[in-house]
């Protein structure tokens, strides 16, 4: 069946601009998961959504950052007045019970 | 905090080489140890997820163990390929989420 899926896979911002980014989770997992990986680290959490509810968002750096999932299934990571420090591979991830399925993430360069 | 590591940070064998790499996590609040290997511009793929202390896992030529009372997981891969080379990342699961490793790179020369 078909897995996680992000778009856009790639995606350059000038500093400043807001960028969307998109996840359609596996059909009927019930939790999302999104992660910020930077280069040389591994991926760390930022916010996690169990349906359409938003239960932790503890990981999101700063108020620059919101996320949502309105009907329960695809989820939107929203980022406004992008800086450099936001560049990084972000990963989206669904789950039925509790293991994750990743998505190939969108890499985000601004410039 | 949550710590995890893992080490080395990069290996590079030669084809045929075995190799092994450790992820080290906290001994407390243990639910479950997940292994991840990504290959560039894919999907971070699953390859085991380990629960009981002594836990061995095998799937072809990669095997894991697990230590849960010191806080350890062992990766080996026996008979490196070079269609093995990736970033394997280990996630320690404390039953609300995950936290990652930063990965050990393996590059498999042929």
């Amino acid at each position: 069946g078909a897995g996680v899926s992000q778009s856009p896979r790639y995606k350059v911002a000038k500093r400043g601009q807001d960028v969307a980014l998109r996840c359609d989770p596996i059909s009927g997992h019930v939790s999302l998961f999104w992660y910020q990986q930077a280069l040389g680290q591994g991926p760390e959490f930022l916010t996690y959504f169990q349906n359409e509810a938003q239960l932790d968002k503890s990981g999101l750096p700063s108020d620059r950052f919101f996320a949502e999932r309105p009907e329960g299934s695809v989820s939107t990571l929203k980022i406004q007045r992008t800086q450099q420090e936001d560049s990084a591979v972000y990963l989206c991830a669904s789950s039925l019970v509790n293991e994750q399925y990743f998505g190939p993430g969108t890499r985000l360069t601004v410039t | 905090i949550l710590n995890v590591e893992q080490s080395p940070q990069s290996l590079h064998v030669q084809e045929g080489d075995s190799t092994n790499f450790t992820c080290s996590f906290p001994s407390s609040n243990f639910y479950a140890l997940h292994w991840y290997r990504w290959e560039t511009a894919k999907s971070p793929e699953a390859l085991f997820v380990m629960t009981l202390n002594g836990d061995e896992k095998k799937k072809g030529r990669i095997s894991a163990t697990l230590n849960t009372k010191e806080g350890y997981s062992y990766l080996y891969i026996k008979g490196s390929q070079p269609e093995d080379s990736a970033t394997y990342l280990c996630a320690f699961d404390y039953g609300q989420n995950f936290v990652f490793g930063p990965g050990t790179r393996l590059s498999v020369l042929p």
